[in-house]
């Protein structure tokens, strides 16, 4: 059972048109919500983390919320720049003495001019 | 630069053969993790240490084995390799309470 579920898979965006991505979470006792965005063939680059329901952070063009369902990344008029899979992850609850995340399988962004 | 070193960025190798990657983590950053990355699993979760011992395990398989150096640089060792083994191998490094940073990954191609 996916513990981490992103949607849509895919997302095709014009320049300017804004849109939000959907990471729903099951797992129980949320120790951290994170986002990373991943070029291909690079290595995830960190953006937001998240602790509990009702924060928010944003940085440029993106914001991220968290509720105690899921969480949202809403990009506001995105560029081509920001063409990218965009990653979810948590961190695992059965490895409590460790720290490791459990990925969503992502959200790849094309925005076009 | 999230300033996380791997080596080498490719390696192509035959089945049966052991094969080591290097990683270095960011300045202070005590906490290393391995991750594969593969088209149809994602990014999956490989093993954890923290300022030398292991601390957390994935879904590592027998034929890996990783170690933290006192450097606090680790290394994966892959063997008896399999074509299925073939992937992005990242490593990440943290404080170990909260966010890492990954590396650019070593692309692993099993032939």
């Amino acid at each position: 059972e996916d513990q981490v579920t992103q949607s849509p898979e895919a997302l095709r965006l014009q320049e300017g048109e804004s849109s939000s991505l959907n990471c729903s979470y099951t797992v129980s006792g949320l120790r951290g919500l994170f986002w990373y965005r991943q070029d291909p063939g690079k290595g995830p680059e960190f953006l937001f983390t998240l602790y509990s329901a009702g924060e928010e952070k944003e940085k440029e063009r993106l914001k991220a919320t968290l509720t105690k369902k899921e969480s949202f990344l809403h990009i506001t008029a995105p560029k081509p720049e920001d063409s990218a899979t965009y990653l979810c992850a948590v961190q695992d609850p059965l490895n409590q003495a460790g720290t490791a995340l459990i990925f969503g399988k992502g959200t790849t962004l094309s925005v076009s001019s | 630069d999230s300033g996380v070193t791997q080596t080498p960025k490719h390696l192509i190798t035959a089945t049966g053969q052991r094969v080591t990657l290097r990683c270095s983590p960011r300045s202070g950053d005590l906490s290393v993790y391995w991750y594969q990355q593969s088209l149809d699993q994602g990014l999956q979760f490989l093993i954890q240490y923290y300022n030398g011992e292991e601390r957390a395990k994935g879904n590592i398989l027998e034929r890996f084995s990783a170690q933290q150096f006192p450097d606090l640089h680790s290394e994966l060792n892959l063997s008896s390799l399999e074509l299925g083994d073939s992937a992005l191998y990242f490593c990440a490094s943290g404080q170990g309470n909260t966010e890492a940073f990954f590396g650019q990954g070593t692309r692993l191609t099993v032939v």
